[in-house]
């Protein structure tokens, strides 16, 4: 239980076009998703914190116009790269929060997606 | 932004050794995470530790906590070179540390 699909898994854009990335809770109901961020042998840079039905908050520094995040329902989380520019070339993680915590209390990770824009 | 930083950023040892990493954090936590990544992958939740508890075992696993301290340590026993990957604590409120990157050599 408590899976998280995220999708695509790899994008390849040109510069100035928007990649939609999704982040489905495939068995449970996610009220909270966090987006990451994460480059080339670094850590994961927290974007957003999703929340559903609501308006998500974004991290000091992140641009929300460039990151559109959408949370429509408790298990669709969707981030839209809009004009993307070779700088926003990076790999994005999905979390999501069980609305009921699981046995173990942890999060849920998407396999992420590698964006590549050219 | 990032919550702490893991010590040490890279980690090599034989097959059989103990691998130890520490990470450290900011805020006040109500709880703290250790996740592991391999490479270009999600994140698998490893263990959980609640602040009010100062250790916690699970298969190979110890994690121990020091609230006083903020800081946290995790212990991988008898490593296997499976257990090659990047190691990352996170505190409840999911900002994650720099990592560390661990080498299990056959």
């Amino acid at each position: 239980g408590a899976v998280v699909s995220q999708h695509p898994s790899w994008v390849i854009c040109k510069s100035g076009t928007s990649v939609k990335i999704e982040c489905r809770s495939l068995d449970f109901q996610a009220t909270t998703m966090f987006w990451y961020r994460q480059f080339p042998k670094q850590s994961l840079m927290l974007m957003a914190t999703s929340n559903e039905g609501s308006k998500a908050t974004y991290e000091q520094g992140v641009e929300k116009d460039k990151f559109l995040i959408n949370h429509a329902s408790l298990t669709l989380s969707t981030l839209t790269v809009t004009s993307a520019h070779p700088e926003d070339s990076s790999f994005y993680i999905c979390s999501a929060r069980p609305l009921r915590l699981w046995g173990v209390y942890g999060y849920t990770f998407g396999s992420g997606t590698r964006l590549t824009v050219v | 932004s990032q919550q702490g930083e893991e010590d040490p950023q890279a980690l090599s040892i034989q097959e059989g050794e103990n691998a130890t990493m520490n990470c450290s954090y900011k805020t006040s936590i109500n709880n703290l995470q250790w996740y592991r990544q391999n490479s270009g992958r999600g994140l698998v939740h490893l263990i959980l530790i609640r602040s009010n508890e100062r250790e916690k075992h699970s298969g190979r696993l110890r994690v121990t906590l020091d609230t006083s301290k903020k800081s946290s340590s995790l212990l991988i026993t008898a490593s296997r070179a499976a257990d090659t990957a990047s190691y990352f604590c996170a505190t409840n409120d999911m900002r994650f540390g720099a990592g560390t990157r661990l080498t299990v050599k056959p």
